[in-house]
């Protein structure tokens, strides 16, 4: 049974740093893997999503790689900034169709200003 | 874009009562929508699958006569949670995939569910 793990649950850090959210996963056979931002009490907001075939994504400050061997993610937040703050999700996608999402608990970030 | 609404986005009803929650795409005409399930810092869970004109497909665990699910439509979806309880207080979540695009599901904003 898949699972994915997201360390740590929480972090705080000033505004400015630069800091990488970890995820990591059961089983190596998934399709793609996607990360989310999810503000309080809000939907799903899409950050990045990595294909099977890539090893990484980037879109502005944010870097997200992907090791399907190692079953691991990790999303790399640069020059971090308060308005960062917010729970980001990792999922896992397990079919080319995209129907079957497996999603890690989050980690929720704070950046002080 | 790919925008997906869900009305209401809070509801508070009794214990015993139903509710319906829509979940819309705006636009774009979706081919599957999903309904996950959130409880405060879990994991967003599948609850179930749905095709426009089909019954939905559940997953295991969860009650379809309790979570009744209807897709009317290429841009509508409805989740209607009957005979309430505490227990079934949650963030209820859809999401949409594009007809011919797949690979990527678009999220709504949620819908906080409380019942007393």
């Amino acid at each position: 049974k898949q699972e994915v793990t997201q360390i740590p649950a929480a972090l705080s850090v000033p505004e400015g740093e630069n800091l990488v959210l970890n995820c990591s996963f059961t089983d190596s056979a998934i399709y793609n893997l996607q990360w989310f931002r999810q503000d309080p009490g809000k939907g799903l907001t899409s950050l990045l999503l990595i294909q099977s075939s890539q090893r990484e994504q980037t879109s502005g400050r944010l870097n997200a790689s992907l090791d399907k061997s190692s079953g691991r993610s990790t999303l790399y937040i640069a020059a971090s900034q308060p308005g960062d703050s917010a729970t980001y999700l990792c999922a896992v996608i397990l079919n080319q169709a995209g129907t079957a999402l497996i999603f890690g608990k989050g980690t929720t970030l704070s950046v002080s200003s | 874009g790919a925008v997906v609404s869900q009305h209401p986005s809070r509801v508070i009803c009794k214990s015993g009562t139903s509710v319906k929650i829509e979940c819309r795409s705006l636009d774009f005409q979706a081919t599957t929508m999903f309904w996950y399930r959130q409880f405060p810092k879990q994991s967003l869970m599948l609850m179930a699958t749905s095709n426009e004109g089909s019954k939905a497909t559940y997953e295991q665990g969860v009650e379809k006569d309790k979570f009744l699910i209807n897709h009317a439509s290429l841009t509508l979806s409805t989740l209607t949670v009957t005979s309430a309880h505490p227990e079934d207080s949650s963030f209820y979540i859809c999401s949409a995939s594009k007809v011919g695009l797949t690979n990527e599901q678009f999220f709504g904003p949620g819908t906080r569910l409380t019942v007393l």
